[in-house]
C-alpha cells in the first residue's frame, strides 16, 4: 500500500484539461514539494514537474498545486503524447523515505 | 548534455551481491542529491535510497526493504554514484534508475535504468 495515493486511472480527449491528484497527509505532502513524473510504456521516468516549477523542456501545458495535503497535476489542452503512467513523490519525515503515489494511467481518447 | 548513464546489472543468483554504477555528466555533480530507484516488473516505482552532496554532509538515507543491505556512495572526482547490494533476494529484481535531484524532496533528472535480475 503506497504511502501516496493517486487514482488508478483517468481518461480525457485530446484538448481537454486533466487533472491527476495525489492524497497523502501532513508528514508528506502537507510539509514538502512534490515531484510528478511521467513514464512512457515502462521507458525511463521523465520529470514533468518538481514543486511548482517546470523543467526544461516540458510544455507549458502541465502545471502543478497543492492543496493542504493535497497535490494536484492539471494537464491544459492535452495531447497524445501526453498517453502515459504519471507518478507523484515527495519526501515522509515520519518514514524518513521518499514515498511515491501507486500511479495513474493517463489515455488520451 | 545532462546526462545519468547506469550499468552494473545483470543475474545474480539468491544470495549473492552487485554493484551498480552511474555516470553523470552536464551537471555539477559534486553539489547534487542523488537517490536510486526501481520499478519491479509490471509494478510502480519504489525509492531504493539517497545520498546527500557531502558539502551537505554526505549522510545516506535507505528505503526500508532494503536497508542493511545496500550502501549507496559517490565519488565526485569520477561524478559517479554507486548502489552495492548484498543478500540479493528475488524479490530485488527491478530495472534500478539513478536520479539526481532537482530539490531535496524531487527528481529532476532520470537514468535509463538498468535490469537486475535474481533468479537461481
Amino acid at each position: 500500500q503506497s504511502a501516496l495515493t493517486q487514482e488508478a486511472s483517468v481518461s480525457g480527449t485530446v484538448g481537454q484539461k486533466v487533472t491527476l491528484s495525489c492524497t497523502g497527509n501532513s508528514n508528506n505532502i502537507g510539509s514538502y514539494a512534490v515531484g510528478w513524473y511521467q513514464q512512457i510504456s515502462h521507458g525511463a521516468p521523465k520529470t514533468v514537474m518538481f514543486g511548482n516549477s517546470l523543467p526544461s523542456g516540458i510544455p507549458g501545458r502541465f502545471s502543478a498545486s497543492k492543496s493542504g495535503t493535497t497535490a494536484s497535476l492539471t494537464i491544459s489542452g492535452l495531447q497524445p503524447e501526453d498517453e502515459a503512467d504519471y507518478y507523484c513523490s515527495t519526501w515522509d519525515f515520519s518514514l524518513s523515505a521518499l514515498v511515491f503515489g501507486g500511479g495513474t494511467k493517463l489515455t488520451v481518447l | 548534455e545532462v546526462q545519468l548513464v547506469e550499468s552494473g546489472g545483470g543475474l545474480v543468483k539468491p544470495g549473492g551481491s552487485l554493484r551498480l554504477s552511474c555516470a553523470a555528466s552536464g551537471f555539477t555533480f559534486s553539489n547534487t542529491w542523488m537517490s536510486w530507484v526501481r520499478q519491479a516488473p509490471g509494478k510502480g516505482l519504489e525509492w531504493v535510497g539517497r545520498i546527500i552532496s557531502k558539502s551537505g554532509g554526505g549522510t545516506t538515507d535507505y528505503a526500508a526493504p532494503v536497508k542493511g543491505r545496500i550502501t549507496i556512495s559517490r565519488d565526485d572526482s569520477k561524478n559517479t554514484l554507486y548502489l552495492q547490494m548484498n543478500s540479493l533476494k528475488t524479490e530485488d529484481t527491478a530495472v534500478y534508475y539513478c536520479a539526481a535531484h532537482a530539490v531535496a524532496t524531487a527528481f529532476g533528472i532520470w537514468g535509463q535504468g538498468t535490469l537486475v535480475t535474481v533468479s537461481s
